[in-house]
């Protein structure tokens, strides 16, 4: 079965520290990944979607950044945080092929205060 | 690009009562229209979808409608229970192979 890891649940980062935060999913090959981020009592903004490795579309103009190194690994970055960059922060997966859901499932979250 | 808006912000019924929660979307060429469903500091998780295709679907006590012509669609919960109360979001995408994009989500809450 397919699963998907988002690491670490929670982190608290200084303004103008860098991010990493990274998602793997298991089980499935080649899927579509997303990072969105839901900011306190808000909805699901997307961020990056990837179709593929080394595919990532920008979806808001920030000072975030992704990358797809591995089939399966998708990575979310910032080179100096801002306070604005607090948030719910989700990965997910859903599968490309035709004739499927197109459901996504998400990992646990990352709950980043910017502090 | 596609543009999803969602309506009440927030709702709070009797228990027992229905609860029925609307969005609208900009793309026409949309065709996939999840539901999902977020309990407090957890992952939003599906609880029904509809494709284009389809006018209507029912799970139990959960239903979504689709009016294409009109581009919207609706979830109906019916016999609310306690268990019910989260948030909720709807969801477009123009198939497998494309991005999602979420409404701005429901709280709904149910009174005892």
């Amino acid at each position: 079965s397919q699963t998907i890891h988002q690491w670490p649940a929670t982190l608290v980062q200084p303004v103008g520290s860098p991010l990493s935060l990274e998602c793997t999913v298991e089980g499935t090959s080649n899927p579509n990944l997303y990072w969105y981020r839901q900011a306190a009592g808000r909805g699901l903004q997307l961020l990056f979607y990837s179709v593929g490795i080394g595919q990532i579309s920008s979806e808001v103009p920030q000072n975030l950044s992704a990358s797809r190194p591995q089939d399966r690994q998708f990575i979310l970055s910032s080179k100096k945080l801002l306070l604005s960059d607090s948030g719910f922060y989700l990965c997910a997966w859903s599968v490309p092929r035709t004739g499927r859901s197109g459901e996504a499932f998400f990992g646990q979250g990352t709950r980043l205060t910017v502090v | 690009g596609e543009n999803v808006e969602q309506h009440p912000s927030t709702l709070s019924v009797q228990e027992g009562d229905s609860a029925v929660i609307k969005c609208t979307y900009s793309d026409s060429a949309s065709n996939y229209f999840p539901w999902y469903k977020q309990e407090l500091g957890k992952r939003p998780q599906l609880i029904i979808d509809i494709r284009s295709n389809v006018g209507e679907k029912k799970d139990q006590r959960i239903a979504v409608t689709l009016n294409k012509t009109a581009k919207h669609f609706s979830l109906h919960i019916t016999e609310t229970q306690p268990e019910d109360s989260a948030v909720y979001f709807c969801a477009a995408s123009k198939g497998s192979a494309s991005k999602i994009i979420f409404g701005s989500g429901t709280r709904l809450s149910i009174r005892p």
